[in-house]
């Protein structure tokens, strides 16, 4: 695609509910990241993905937090039992290099905003 | 531990001006830096990418410096615009992973 998807745009879910977050890299980009953005911070690293591998995911909060690219291009952020601390902006980016490291131009999507009532 | 910091939070200058934003960083190891803009509700754009064997790039009417002895970027912009609105955050790639500052908030006034 032109850019980076990221679907819903917004989320509003009950506290202990599961909810999923998709990601669509651009075409031909290797590299995916997640991040989570809280108002008036800057992003916080997640996961990141090479290829359909997690090479890191230091950065999952806990054992709720999972995240798949199961064929290396579109990837999932699951969070089970939701709790209200999740609410944030989860913003997902791409990258053609990447390798052990990043290394090129980070591409952004428009991030999807969750909601824990 | 690598720490980014931004100074200041917010900025708000007359259009025409020219301004810099600062960004410092604790780890002078650092493999690169770049500054991204953010507008509300809206993703990242990179802006300038900096490798550490750099001291600066340029694009446009923006132009951002490192200094990695001293811990230090600045992004320079030229001629200011109330399109340049707008948050900017810097980012340093450090053991691994991207280490982020909070950002600054830039209004220019028309």
């Amino acid at each position: 695609g032109a850019g980076v998807s990221q679907t819903p745009s917004n989320k509003v879910t009950e506290k202990g509910k599961y909810v999923e977050l998709r990601c669509d890299p651009i075409s031909g980009h290797t590299a995916l990241y997640w991040y989570r953005q809280s108002l008036g911070q800057g992003p916080e690293f997640l996961i990141y993905f090479q290829g359909t591998g997690a090479a890191d995911d230091s950065g999952l909060p806990n054992d709720r937090f999972f995240a798949v690219r199961p064929e290396g291009s579109v990837s999932t952020l699951k969070i089970q039992r939701t709790e209200r601390g999740d609410s944030a902006v989860y913003l997902c980016a791409s990258s053609l290099t990447g390798g052990d490291r990043v290394t090129g131009e980070l591409f952004f999507g428009e991030g999807s905003r969750l909601t824990v009532l | 531990k690598q720490e980014v910091t931004q100074i200041p939070a917010a900025l708000s200058v007359p259009e025409g001006e020219n301004l810099v934003l600062n960004c410092s960083f604790t780890d002078s190891a650092i493999y690169n830096l770049q500054w991204f803009r953010q507008d509300p509700g809206k993703g990242l754009t990179s802006l300038l990418l900096i490798q550490s064997s750099q001291r600066e790039q340029t694009s446009g009417r923006l132009n951002a410096s490192l200094d990695k002895s001293s811990g230090r970027s600045t992004l320079y912009i030229a001629a200011s615009q109330p399109g340049d609105s707008a948050t900017y955050l810097c980012a340093v790639d450090s053991n691994y992973q991207l280490i982020w500052g909070a950002g600054t908030k830039l209004i220019i006034k028309p």
